[in-house]
């Protein structure tokens, strides 16, 4: 069984402050990994993607990919309230499925 | 605008009686799939398509059927939905495989 874990959280972070989301996922051929911002009664929100090792950065957003150690990160700088919000992590595991993990709350706190 | 649409938001049903929720996506893309969404569960995929007349089981596919006649339609069927098809469902469509998907707004369904 392929699978992807988050820590469900809730995850507080100060207003301001760098929050950093993991993920660890259990099948090291994997190709894609994507980070989804989902607001409470929202769909989900496609918000980085990377394919290969190291740092992947986009506005305030950076995703980390390490691959021999299974591991994927999202690093949120300089955070805002508006950025309250579960994220997910997804993983291609190579077979055209998206695989999720259960997603991490995030607040931050004014 | 570039979109997933999906219909209807909300809907009540009864055990038994057939009901259809439509997606639709006009960015013409080759992949679209299913996800129901449940607390504590996550995402889980039901059925994706990789393009017209192909179709593949997900991860939770029993009770639903789907199709995809047309590129940009991909409906999903519950035959004889049962409660324990209550659930938060989501189309999503993605221009090839390996790549991220975009999802619509989701359909709130309760079967009493």
């Amino acid at each position: 069984q392929k699978e992807v874990e988050q820590n469900s959280g809730p995850l507080s972070v100060p207003e301001g402050a760098i929050a950093s989301l993991n993920c660890t996922y259990s099948d090291r051929g994997s190709q894609s990994f994507f980070w989804y911002r989902q607001y409470s009664g929202k769909s989900p929100e496609l918000i980085m993607s990377i394919y290969s090792n190291g740092d992947k950065e986009d506005g305030r957003f950076t995703a980390q990919l390490n691959k021999a150690s299974q591991y994927v990160s999202l690093l949120i700088r300089d955070s805002q309230p508006s950025d309250s919000a579960t994220y997910l992590c997804a993983v291609n595991f190579g077979n055209e499925k998206l695989t999720f993990g259960t997603g991490t709350r995030l607040t931050i706190i004014p | 605008e570039a979109q997933v649409t999906q219909n209807p938001r909300y809907l009540i049903t009864v055990t038994g009686k057939k009901l259809t929720v439509t997606c639709s996506q006009n960015m013409n893309h080759e992949y679209m799939s299913w996800y129901r969404q449940d607390p504590g569960l996550g995402l889980r995929q039901i059925y994706y398509s990789m393009n017209v007349e192909v179709t593949d089981k997900g991860d939770v596919p029993e009770g639903y059927k789907v199709s995809r006649k047309e590129k940009r339609n991909f409906p999903l069927i519950l035959e004889s939905p049962s409660p324990n098809q209550t659930s938060l469902y989501f189309c999503a469509s993605s221009p090839y495989g390996g790549y991220g998907y975009t999802f619509g707004s989701g359909t709130r369904l309760t079967v009493v």
